[in-house]
């Protein structure tokens, strides 16, 4: 097990433009998290899911954000109609229900410019 | 959720102990504390958490008094390595809650 991959690492793309990231939680964590993270700030969550069903969602998750976990292992966030304040880095974390610390696995990121 | 307050940054040197302190007034009864650290470019990593009194692993200290209103992680003889931001959060530890990070505080050891 290599713990939480993200994909792309590095995303450029043009204001108006669509994008999706991919997220592949450690194989038997049911829980994951979307996080996103701005120069000099620390993570802001914006969206978890328990295996397949996502059950919160963050005010910062605005309608052109959309987030999928269809099969309850990978997931993907897509922001649609890209803006430049959407450049930011896109944390990924997992973790499992029944332990007894809480602790979230964070893969290392999609860095996201939107020019 | 308990909004958390601790040092924006820190300067060490090389062997020294390192404490950071966080504030916490408003915990709730079924809080516990957990720490995270972020190296650049990367994701937040956990390094301790606890609910009360002591608690130390490979890594850290975590010391939390009676009142539960602060607590403090201690790094032993820190490493050039250990240069990273802090976090630290207050919350249930069930899972069902997303964790919420404050801004953290910039620890840089220094030769």
């Amino acid at each position: 097990d290599t713990g939480v991959s993200q994909d792309p690492r590095h995303k450029i793309t043009k204001r108006g433009q669509n994008v999706t990231f991919r997220c592949d939680p450690i194989s038997e964590h049911n829980r994951l998290y979307w996080y996103r993270q701005t120069l000099g700030q620390g993570p802001e969550f914006l969206t978890y899911f328990q295996n397949e069903a996502q059950l919160e969602k963050s005010r910062l998750l605005s309608d052109r954000f959309s987030a999928e976990r269809p099969k309850g292992s990978f997931s993907t966030l897509e922001i649609q109609r890209t803006e430049q304040g959407d450049s930011a880095m896109y944390l990924c974390a997992s973790s499992r229900t029944g332990t007894p610390i809480d602790e979230q696995f964070f893969g290392p990121g999609t860095r996201l410019t939107v020019l | 959720l308990a909004k958390t307050t601790q040092p924006i940054s820190m300067d060490s040197y090389e062997g020294q102990e390192v404490n950071i302190t966080c504030s916490h007034n408003n915990i709730a009864t079924n809080d516990y504390i957990t720490w995270y650290q972020q190296f650049p470019s990367q994701g937040p990593r956990f390094i301790i958490q606890g609910y009360k009194t002591k608690v130390t692993n490979e890594v850290a200290s975590l010391f939390i008094p009676a009142d539960r209103k602060s607590s403090t992680l201690s790094l032993p003889r820190v490493s050039l390595s250990d240069t990273a931001v802090y976090y630290c959060l207050v919350g249930d530890n069930t899972g069902r809650r997303a964790l919420t990070f404050g801004s953290g505080t910039r620890l840089q050891v220094q030769p």
